[in-house]
């Protein structure tokens, strides 16, 4: 199985600050990576595909890059609603597998 | 618009089995893959397998492989994740996802989410 590890585990912020968090493979998985939100209590809600992809209706604060195994999810300026935590998912091949996890705190 | 509900939440004993539905709404059901995806409490996110409406075929994670059954009822455009020999350990809200595509370039991602259900395992 392809292993996927998002650093930092945690990460406090505040509004306005620019974020970054990082996900890596195990194996090379060109560009099929993805990235959710998930805040307490509901289902997690695509913000990127392919790497880099806005979804349609997520804010262009937003943005993802990288390839092969180093992948990035940026937040450019944080909103109050962003505080939530973040998953990157491999969709490169079954068994589908997701990182761990940021908590992105205040 | 797609929308997936779920059925509500169940407590069982270890040792039994559990079945949760997913109903789909809006858009095409047969030709996309809807999987089921659980989080323990307080845990990440777990891929547990997925099916293709349209053919049947399925595809689990190895874990799980042997005590996970994905099945649909496309009549009813309905999903169901049965998951036998329960234990503590597979306490969690179970979700449902369908897959959006880009098919051309061949990238996959959970772009529609059922709204969990809490399956709690215990004596």
């Amino acid at each position: 199985d392809i292993q996927m590890t998002q650093s930092p585990s945690s990460l406090s912020a505040s509004v306005g600050d620019r974020v970054t968090i990082t996900c890596r493979a195990s194996q090379s998985i060109s560009t099929f990576l993805n990235w959710y939100q998930q805040k307490p209590g509901k289902a997690p809600k695509v913000l990127i595909y392919a790497a880099s992809s806005l979804q349609s209706g997520v804010p262009s604060r937003f943005s993802g890059s990288g390839s092969g195994t180093d992948f990035t999810l940026t937040i450019s300026s944080l909103q109050p609603e962003d505080f939530a935590t973040y998953y990157c998912q491999q969709s490169y091949t079954t068994p589908y597998t997701f990182g761990q996890g940021t908590k992105l705190e205040i | 618009q797609v929308q997936l509900v779920q059925s509500g939440a169940e407590v069982k004993k270890p040792g039994s089995s559990v079945k949760v539905s997913c109903k789909a709404s809006g858009g095409t059901f047969s030709t996309y893959a809807i999987s089921w995806v659980r989080q323990a409490p307080g845990q990440g996110l777990e891929w547990m397998g997925g099916i293709i409406p349209i053919s049947g075929a399925t595809n689990y994670a190895h874990k799980l492989q042997g005590r996970v059954t994905i099945t649909t009822d496309e009549s009813t455009s309905t999903a169901y994740m049965e998951l036998s020999s329960l234990t503590s350990e597979d306490t969690a809200v179970y979700y449902c996802a369908r897959e959006a595509s880009d098919s051309g370039r061949g990238y996959y991602w959970f772009a529609y989410w059922g709204q969990g259900t809490l399956v709690t395992v215990s004596s």
